[in-house]
Protein backbone atom coordinates (compact mmCIF):
# COMPACT_ATOMS: atom_id res chain seq x y z
CA UNK A 1 0.00 0.00 0.00
CA UNK A 2 1.42 3.24 -1.46
CA UNK A 3 -1.25 5.59 -0.13
CA UNK A 4 -3.85 5.90 2.85
CA UNK A 5 -6.77 4.44 2.14
CA UNK A 6 -10.31 4.01 3.90
CA UNK A 7 -13.20 2.11 3.49
CA UNK A 8 -16.23 1.95 2.85
CA UNK A 9 -16.40 5.55 1.03
CA UNK A 10 -19.64 5.68 3.04
CA UNK A 11 -22.16 4.04 5.34
CA UNK A 12 -25.86 4.33 6.15
CA UNK A 13 -26.97 2.84 9.30
CA UNK A 14 -29.39 2.92 11.87
CA UNK A 15 -29.89 4.72 15.63
CA UNK A 16 -28.28 2.74 17.83
CA UNK A 17 -26.26 0.15 15.35
CA UNK A 18 -22.73 -0.68 16.31
CA UNK A 19 -20.30 0.25 13.09
CA UNK A 20 -17.10 -0.15 12.04
CA UNK A 21 -14.30 1.87 9.59
CA UNK A 22 -11.34 0.37 8.10
CA UNK A 23 -7.74 2.49 7.23
CA UNK A 24 -4.94 1.05 6.01
CA UNK A 25 -1.64 2.58 5.41
CA UNK A 26 1.56 2.18 4.32
CA UNK A 27 3.39 0.07 7.33
CA UNK A 28 7.24 1.14 6.47
CA UNK A 29 8.35 4.17 7.81
CA UNK A 30 5.58 4.61 10.82
CA UNK A 31 5.32 7.43 12.83
CA UNK A 32 1.51 7.81 14.11
CA UNK A 33 -2.07 7.11 13.09
CA UNK A 34 -4.20 9.98 13.64
CA UNK A 35 -8.59 9.95 13.19
CA UNK A 36 -10.56 12.79 13.19
CA UNK A 37 -14.34 13.73 13.06
CA UNK A 38 -15.28 15.98 10.40
CA UNK A 39 -18.76 17.55 10.45
CA UNK A 40 -20.11 19.77 8.21
CA UNK A 41 -19.14 23.16 8.27
CA UNK A 42 -17.03 22.73 11.67
CA UNK A 43 -13.33 21.99 11.86
CA UNK A 44 -11.82 18.51 11.66
CA UNK A 45 -11.61 17.33 15.38
CA UNK A 46 -8.95 14.84 16.49
CA UNK A 47 -10.12 11.75 18.20
CA UNK A 48 -7.23 10.28 18.63
CA UNK A 49 -3.07 9.64 17.98
CA UNK A 50 -1.95 6.04 18.10
CA UNK A 51 1.63 5.37 18.05
CA UNK A 52 2.52 2.03 19.15
CA UNK A 53 1.37 -1.38 17.40
CA UNK A 54 -1.72 -2.74 19.54
CA UNK A 55 -2.61 0.45 20.46
CA UNK A 56 -6.60 -0.10 21.63
CA UNK A 57 -8.01 4.12 22.28
CA UNK A 58 -11.20 4.73 23.98
CA UNK A 59 -13.37 8.01 24.05
CA UNK A 60 -16.93 7.52 24.99
CA UNK A 61 -18.51 5.08 22.47
CA UNK A 62 -15.79 5.18 19.75
CA UNK A 63 -13.15 3.35 20.08
CA UNK A 64 -9.67 2.59 17.90
CA UNK A 65 -7.03 -0.12 16.96
CA UNK A 66 -4.07 -0.45 15.71
CA UNK A 67 -1.63 -2.88 13.61
CA UNK A 68 1.31 -1.29 12.21
CA UNK A 69 3.14 -4.58 10.73
CA UNK A 70 0.20 -4.74 8.62
CA UNK A 71 -0.66 -1.07 8.33
CA UNK A 72 -4.10 -1.46 8.93
CA UNK A 73 -6.69 0.54 12.24
CA UNK A 74 -10.39 -0.02 12.80
CA UNK A 75 -12.53 3.05 13.83
CA UNK A 76 -15.76 1.28 15.96
CA UNK A 77 -18.85 2.98 16.97
CA UNK A 78 -20.87 1.64 19.06
CA UNK A 79 -24.36 2.80 19.58
CA UNK A 80 -24.25 5.01 16.76
CA UNK A 81 -26.42 8.34 17.34
CA UNK A 82 -27.37 10.86 14.81
CA UNK A 83 -24.56 12.90 16.11
CA UNK A 84 -22.55 10.85 14.65
CA UNK A 85 -22.92 12.18 11.44
CA UNK A 86 -19.72 12.83 9.90
CA UNK A 87 -17.06 12.10 7.70
CA UNK A 88 -14.30 10.27 9.68
CA UNK A 89 -10.80 10.69 8.37
CA UNK A 90 -7.24 8.78 8.81
CA UNK A 91 -3.69 10.29 8.79
CA UNK A 92 -0.77 9.03 8.81
CA UNK A 93 1.79 11.59 10.81
CA UNK A 94 5.22 12.70 10.18
CA UNK A 95 6.91 15.15 8.37
CA UNK A 96 4.45 14.74 5.85
CA UNK A 97 1.01 14.19 6.19
CA UNK A 98 -0.85 11.96 4.46
CA UNK A 99 -4.56 11.80 4.33
CA UNK A 100 -7.13 8.95 3.01
CA UNK A 101 -10.49 10.27 1.52
CA UNK A 102 -12.39 10.04 4.28
CA UNK A 103 -15.80 7.58 5.56
CA UNK A 104 -18.89 9.62 5.15
CA UNK A 105 -21.28 7.95 8.08
CA UNK A 106 -24.61 8.49 8.12
CA UNK A 107 -27.07 7.63 11.26
CA UNK A 108 -31.05 7.87 10.98
CA UNK A 109 -32.74 8.82 13.68
CA UNK B 1 -13.11 25.29 20.15
CA UNK B 2 -9.54 24.93 18.98
CA UNK B 3 -8.39 28.18 18.86
CA UNK B 4 -6.82 28.13 15.18
CA UNK B 5 -8.78 30.47 13.18
CA UNK B 6 -8.40 31.26 9.30
CA UNK B 7 -9.39 34.15 7.25
CA UNK B 8 -11.16 35.41 5.06
CA UNK B 9 -13.53 32.35 5.15
CA UNK B 10 -14.32 32.40 1.64
CA UNK B 11 -12.70 33.99 -1.17
CA UNK B 12 -13.43 34.12 -5.18
CA UNK B 13 -10.73 34.96 -7.48
CA UNK B 14 -9.74 35.72 -10.95
CA UNK B 15 -7.68 33.16 -12.89
CA UNK B 16 -3.70 34.54 -13.04
CA UNK B 17 -4.35 36.56 -10.00
CA UNK B 18 -2.60 35.68 -6.19
CA UNK B 19 -3.90 35.09 -3.09
CA UNK B 20 -2.87 35.22 0.91
CA UNK B 21 -4.39 33.08 3.17
CA UNK B 22 -3.79 33.37 7.08
CA UNK B 23 -4.13 31.01 9.79
CA UNK B 24 -3.53 31.73 13.67
CA UNK B 25 -1.93 28.93 15.47
CA UNK B 26 -3.74 27.58 18.90
CA UNK B 27 -1.73 29.08 21.84
CA UNK B 28 1.37 27.31 22.49
CA UNK B 29 1.86 25.67 19.23
CA UNK B 30 5.05 26.02 17.25
CA UNK B 31 4.43 24.01 14.23
CA UNK B 32 1.58 24.86 11.36
CA UNK B 33 1.07 22.51 8.31
CA UNK B 34 -1.45 23.44 4.96
CA UNK B 35 -3.87 21.30 3.48
CA UNK B 36 -5.72 21.85 0.07
CA UNK B 37 -8.79 19.85 0.11
CA UNK B 38 -10.73 19.28 -3.43
CA UNK B 39 -14.01 17.68 -3.48
CA UNK B 40 -14.82 13.86 -2.81
CA UNK B 41 -11.02 13.84 -1.66
CA UNK B 42 -9.07 14.14 1.38
CA UNK B 43 -6.80 16.84 2.89
CA UNK B 44 -3.85 17.30 0.16
CA UNK B 45 -0.61 18.33 2.07
CA UNK B 46 1.27 21.33 0.88
CA UNK B 47 3.49 21.90 3.47
CA UNK B 48 4.15 22.28 7.16
CA UNK B 49 6.05 25.09 8.78
CA UNK B 50 8.16 24.92 12.37
CA UNK B 51 9.60 28.02 14.04
CA UNK B 52 9.48 29.73 10.98
CA UNK B 53 11.19 27.58 8.54
CA UNK B 54 9.81 25.42 6.01
CA UNK B 55 9.97 21.49 7.13
CA UNK B 56 8.46 19.51 4.85
CA UNK B 57 6.88 19.95 1.44
CA UNK B 58 4.09 17.80 -0.67
CA UNK B 59 3.65 18.13 -4.17
CA UNK B 60 2.78 21.20 -5.30
CA UNK B 61 4.43 23.19 -7.45
CA UNK B 62 6.59 26.49 -6.33
CA UNK B 63 3.40 28.69 -6.99
CA UNK B 64 2.31 28.05 -3.29
CA UNK B 65 4.33 29.38 -0.88
CA UNK B 66 4.18 30.41 3.18
CA UNK B 67 5.40 32.23 5.61
CA UNK B 68 5.55 31.92 9.65
CA UNK B 69 6.20 34.48 12.08
CA UNK B 70 7.73 34.57 15.07
CA UNK B 71 4.39 34.41 16.80
CA UNK B 72 3.47 31.17 15.06
CA UNK B 73 1.10 32.34 12.64
CA UNK B 74 0.78 31.87 9.52
CA UNK B 75 0.66 32.48 5.29
CA UNK B 76 -0.19 30.92 2.34
CA UNK B 77 0.36 32.34 -0.72
CA UNK B 78 -0.59 31.10 -3.96
CA UNK B 79 0.42 32.87 -7.19
CA UNK B 80 -0.80 32.86 -11.04
CA UNK B 81 -4.58 31.16 -9.36
CA UNK B 82 -5.30 28.14 -12.14
CA UNK B 83 -9.24 27.29 -11.96
CA UNK B 84 -7.70 23.99 -10.08
CA UNK B 85 -6.98 25.76 -7.36
CA UNK B 86 -10.70 26.12 -6.50
CA UNK B 87 -10.66 23.73 -3.09
CA UNK B 88 -10.72 24.48 0.38
CA UNK B 89 -7.05 25.24 2.68
CA UNK B 90 -6.77 24.20 6.07
CA UNK B 91 -4.35 25.11 8.27
CA UNK B 92 -3.70 22.96 11.39
CA UNK B 93 -1.42 23.62 14.45
CA UNK B 94 0.10 21.30 16.60
CA UNK B 95 2.45 20.88 19.31
CA UNK B 96 5.35 18.66 17.32
CA UNK B 97 6.43 18.41 13.94
CA UNK B 98 6.67 15.01 13.35
CA UNK B 99 2.51 14.31 13.97
CA UNK B 100 3.06 13.06 17.00
CA UNK B 101 0.52 14.74 18.72
CA UNK B 102 -2.90 15.76 17.97
CA UNK B 103 -3.59 18.66 15.39
CA UNK B 104 -5.83 21.50 15.61
CA UNK B 105 -7.33 22.66 12.52
CA UNK B 106 -9.50 25.61 11.80
CA UNK B 107 -12.21 25.91 9.91
CA UNK B 108 -10.85 26.59 6.36
CA UNK B 109 -10.84 28.99 3.62
CA UNK B 110 -12.90 28.70 0.78
CA UNK B 111 -11.29 29.53 -2.28
CA UNK B 112 -13.00 29.96 -6.14
CA UNK B 113 -11.32 30.79 -8.95
CA UNK B 114 -13.35 31.67 -11.81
Amino acid sequence: ILNVEQSPQSLHVQEGDSTNFTCSFPSSNFYALHWYRWETAKSPEALFVMTLNGDEKKKGRISATLNTKEGYSYLYIKGSQPEDSATYLCATGGFKTIFGAGTRLFVKA
Amino acid sequence: ETGVTQSPTHLIKTRGQQVTLRCSSQSGHNTVSWYQQALGQGPQFIFQYYREEENGRGNFPPRFSGLQFPNYSSELNVNALELDDSALYLCASSLTLEGLTEAFFGQGTRLTVV
